[in-house]
């Protein structure tokens, strides 16, 4: 069974809806990421959060939230999606030495 | 800011040995990264170093000078299934991690 677990695996919305992208870990670790990836420009950060308690806004969180709805669980949320916001999307979690990846989330949004 | 160059692409053949090159800013350096990503799919993990010098794990090997800012991934006796993107990616202290842009490796027969 895979460690992080991410939902839905792909999806295409139109402007203006909202969306939310969720992701499960059972690895136990208390931190987790969301990023999004887009062609030649790399992994970058949105949200990351180091405990239940605990949000932080990463390099491009602009039209983005986050609910860390317990340890295990971390959900992306685009209030009114729009079309520049198409990527693929990848949550994470990490121990001291290392991140862990979901599968990643493709969103299209026309 | 927290700047990581890699070259964006690299050509290699089917047994020979290819060097990726990763820059990085070195404030608040804390740890760096090498991930091996095929297209489509999640990274997966191939090296970590924190002090200075060689990590070797099977065909994989791993430099950093922490005082350069310099890391290389060195990858020996390639295969064609080592085609694939090379994340280079620092971890800053308070645990953030930068990614670099990635270097496209394709491995010729």
């Amino acid at each position: 069974d895979a460690d992080v677990t991410q939902t839905p695996r792909n999806r295409i919305t139109k402007t203006g809806k909202r969306i939310m992208l969720e992701c499960s870990q059972t690895k136990g670790h208390d931190r987790m990421y969301w990023y999004r990836q887009d062609p030649g420009l790399g992994l970058r950060l949105i949200y990351y959060s180091f405990d239940v308690k605990d949000i932080n806004k990463g390099e491009i969180s602009d039209g983005y939230s986050v609910s860390r709805q317990a340890q295990a669980k971390f959900s992306l949320s685009l209030e009114s999606a729009i079309p520049n916001q198409t990527a693929l999307y990848f949550c994470a979690t990490s121990d001291i030495n290392e991140q862990f990846f979901g599968p990643g989330t493709r969103l299209t949004v026309l | 800011g927290q700047n990581i160059d890699q070259p964006t692409e690299m050509t290699a053949t089917e047994g020979a040995i290819v060097q990726i090159n990763c820059t990085y800013q070195t404030s608040g350096f804390n740890g760096l990264f090498w991930y091996q990503q095929h297209a489509g799919e999640a990274p997966t993990f191939l090296s970590y170093n924190v002090l200075d010098g060689l990590e070797e794990k099977g065909r994989f090997s791993s430099f950093l000078s922490r005082s350069k800012g310099y890391s290389y991934l060195l990858l020996k006796e390639l295969q064609m299934k080592d085609s694939a993107s090379y994340l280079c990616a620092v971890r800053f202290y308070g645990q953030n991690f930068v990614f670099g842009p990635g270097t496209r490796l394709s491995v010729l027969p």
